[in-house]
């Protein structure tokens, strides 16, 4: 069975400082990670994915991830909040146990502070 | 390449009455999945089609259905609406090329945001 958690559904930050927003998984398979944005009525957008190929994994808008299976973590960073960033962010992992299913996490709603 | 479609954007129904949501995918995606998004509940997964099959279905009643079309293009439909359902509906397509492909990644139309009186 596969499971997604976000351990802050509210992270504030002041601009210009990192970001952090924490994610772990579950997974019997290798999984794939992904991490999705979601502006205020909009749809989501990939910010970035994992499928093995290598650890940390960049993302557009400056934002990376690592994957660190000891710890059964992916989460993400970015070095210096813009104000554009303020947004929801969803985790997402997706196994290859032969059934095509993705699992959502319950995202973190990240705020920019000026 | 234009991206995933979703009609109408906005709605309102009343109690009782029925819906029927729209989506179409990217052109050569033949995976088509529909997700539920409220305050309450996040992000729930309705079900996936793929080449007009229905191959999962999330945990919802079956007033919830859909279907899709030789051309990719997915429908869904809610009958006897409930206050509940109010909520975005987002559709979502991927190249999905075999069963085991959970690392093709979903591109998401912009929703479809239901209101229910």
């Amino acid at each position: 069975a596969q499971s997604v958690t976000q351990l802050d559904s509210h992270v504030s930050v002041s601009e210009g400082t990192p970001v952090l927003l924490r994610c772990n998984y579950s997974s019997s398979y290798s999984p794939s990670l992904f991490w999705y944005v979601q502006h205020p009525n909009k749809g989501l957008q990939l910010l970035l994915k994992y499928t093995s190929a290598a650890t940390l994994v960049k993302g557009i808008n400056g934002f990376e991830a690592e994957f660190k299976k000891s710890e059964t973590s992916f989460h993400l960073t970015k070095p210096s909040a813009h104000m554009s960033d303020a947004a929801e962010y969803f985790c997402v992992v997706s196994g290859t146990s032969g059934t095509y299913k993705y699992i959502f996490g319950t995202g973190t709603r990240l705020k920019v502070l000026a | 390449k234009a991206g995933v479609t979703q009609t109408p954007r906005y709605l309102i129904k009343t109690r009782g009455q029925q819906v029927t949501l729209s989506c179409s995918p990217i052109s050569g995606h033949r995976s088509v999945s529909w997700y539920q998004q409220t305050p309450g509940q996040g992000l729930q997964f309705l079900f996936e089609y793929f080449s007009e099959t229905q191959r999962n279905k999330g945990n919802f009643p079956g007033r919830f259905s859909g279907r899709q079309f030789s051309n990719s293009r997915s429908e869904m439909n809610v009958s006897t609406l409930e206050l509940g359902d109010s909520a975005l509906y987002l559709c979502a397509s991927s190249l999905l090329t075999g069963a085991s492909s959970g690392a093709n990644v979903l591109t998401f139309g912009a929703g479809s945001r239901l209101t229910v009186l």
